[in-house]
């Protein structure tokens, strides 16, 4: 079935970068954008950015701009964020999601992926 | 950017309510508006798309409507199970995204 596994929890010291992964199945993995949306503890969703598995082309939130990376590997399905310069506001569930059979609604979701910046 | 306001930020109701969270755009996105549940240490939900379509599977009970700037999201009849946290999200300015703040409902 589709499904979308991510990478397991993460503490990172301020100042550092982490790359969370997002692997893919039961579909093909080039045929549709895979997004980035994280919450912070007892907050609200936020939005990241876009990747096109297929070209690789990003785009990001204006909040996230010259911090993230979006990245994607077509031979094992696996799309990735790196968020570098961490601050203890990064201290999230970060959640990859895409937009399989709803155009531009996020039908199916990853676990999510904690990451806890902390000195 | 496209800012969104949802109201209110939490409701308690009983089962079998109507329950009624209204979402605002700051300015007019047509129709482009989905509507998210989302329980606690799980992933949201998609409910309803483009405004006022009930994703498949999804429970008759949700609705969705409006257009423009303003939308509505209504449980016709809370059941305990709806207990979670609901968000909108415009997709007016592709290729951004942006959720509103999100409603908690509790049972009353």
């Amino acid at each position: 079935q589709v499904q979308l596994v991510q990478s397991g929890a993460e503490v990172k010291k301020p100042g550092a970068s982490v790359k969370v992964s997002c692997k893919a199945s039961g579909y093909t993995f080039t045929s549709y954008y895979m997004h980035w949306v994280r919450q912070a503890p007892g907050q609200g969703l936020e939005w990241m950015g876009i990747i096109n598995p297929s070209g690789g082309s990003t785009s990001y939130a204006q909040k996230f701009q010259g911090r993230v990376t979006m990245t994607r590997d077509t031979s094992t399905s696996t799309v990735y964020m790196e968020l570098s310069s961490l601050r203890s506001e990064d201290t999230a569930v970060y959640y990859c999601a895409s937009d399989m059979v709803r155009s531009n609604a996020f039908d199916i979701w990853g676990q999510g992926t904690m990451v806890t910046v902390s000195s | 950017d496209i800012q969104m306001t949802q109201s209110p930020s939490s409701l308690s109701a009983s089962v079998g309510d109507r329950v009624t969270i209204t979402c605002q755009a700051s300015q007019d996105i047509s129709n482009y508006l989905n509507w998210y549940q989302q329980k606690p240490g799980k992933a949201p939900k998609l409910l309803i798309y483009d405004a006022s379509n009930l994703e498949t599977g999804v429970p008759s009970r949700f609705s969705g409507s409006g257009s423009g700037t303003d939308f509505t999201f209504t449980i016709s009849s809370l059941q305990p199970e709806d207990i979670a946290t609901y968000y909108c999200q415009q997709y007016d300015n592709l290729p951004r995204f942006t959720f509103g703040p999100g409603t908690k409902v509790d049972i009353k």
